[in-house]
C-alpha cells in the first residue's frame, strides 16, 4: 500500500522567503506523486505531478518539486513566497497508472507580510 | 465551462435524518469519486465509480451509500447521519483514459451533523 507523510501541519514563511513543504512517501513500487493546493472555500487544484520522467518537476505558480528515490521524498519548493500562496497543500501518491490517490494530511502555509 | 457541481454548499442536520449530497459533472466523465476531508487526516476516499452502475468502496465507506444511474450524477447518501460524519466532502471526476492528474474537484460540501 502507498502512503505519504507531510511533515509540519502548519508552516509560516515571510513574503519573499523560500517556501519548503515536506513530503515523504512509502511505496512498494516506483510511485506517481502529486502536489495539490486548496485555497479557502475551494476544491483542490493540481500544482504538479511526478510520473517517472524528469525527477525535477515544475508546476504552476512558480512551484517545483524534486523526486528523490534515495530519500523517498517529494518536497515542494518555491524560491520566493507571495501573499497569494497562502493555502493548504496536499501531497498525494498513487500506483503508476493507478486508479486511487492516497493523500497526506496537509500543510497549511501562512505568509507573513 | 467544465465543472463538477456539488449541492448544497453547506448543510446542517440532526442525527438520523437521511440526507443526500448531489454531485454532477458536465464533462461526460466516466470516473467519479467522493472524498471526505478532516483536519489532521487529509482527504480519504469514500466511494468511487468507474462508470454507470459500477461503484466500489474506498477507504472509509461505512455509513455512506452511492448510486450511479446516469453518467453525469453521483449522489452521496447518508441514510442515518451521525456526528462523526461531520466533515467537508468533495466530489471529483475524470475522463476515460485520463490519469489521476486530470481529476476535477468540486468546491466542497460542509456537513455538520448535530
Amino acid at each position: 500500500a502507498q502512503s505519504v507523510t507531510q511533515l509540519g501541519s502548519h508552516v509560516s514563511v515571510s513574503e519573499g522567503a523560500l517556501v519548503l513543504l515536506r513530503c515523504n512517501y512509502s511505496s512498494s513500487v516506483p510511485p506517481y506523486l502529486f502536489w495539490y493546493v486548496q485555497y479557502p472555500n475551494q476544491g483542490l487544484q493540481l500544482l504538479l505531478k511526478y510520473t517517472s520522467a524528469a525527477t525535477l518537476v515544475k508546476g504552476i505558480n512558480g512551484f517545483e518539486a524534486e523526486f528523490k528515490k534515495s530519500e523517498t521524498s517529494f518536497h515542494l519548493t518555491k524560491p520566493s513566497a507571495h501573499m497569494s500562496d497562502a493555502a493548504e497543500y496536499f501531497c498525494a501518491v498513487s500506483l503508476p497508472r493507478g486508479e486511487k490517490l492516497t493523500f497526506g494530511t496537509g500543510t497549511r502555509l501562512t505568509i507573513i507580510p | 465551462e467544465a465543472q463538477v457541481t456539488q449541492n448544497p454548499r453547506y448543510l446542517i442536520t440532526v442525527t438520523g435524518k437521511k440526507l443526500t449530497v448531489t454531485c454532477s459533472q458536465n464533462m461526460n466523465h466516466e470516473y467519479m469519486s467522493w472524498y471526505r476531508q478532516d483536519p489532521g487526516l487529509g482527504l480519504r476516499q469514500i466511494y468511487y465509480s468507474m462508470n454507470v452502475e459500477v461503484t466500489d468502496k474506498g477507504d472509509v465507506p461505512e455509513g455512506y451509500k452511492v448510486s450511479r444511474k446516469e453518467k453525469r450524477n453521483f449522489p452521496l447518501i447518508l441514510e442515518s447521519p451521525s456526528p462523526n460524519q461531520t466533515s467537508l466532502y468533495f466530489c471529483a471526476s475524470r475522463g476515460p483514459g485520463q490519469g489521476l492528474e486530470k481529476l476535477f474537484f468540486g468546491s466542497g460540501t460542509q456537513l455538520s451533523v448535530l
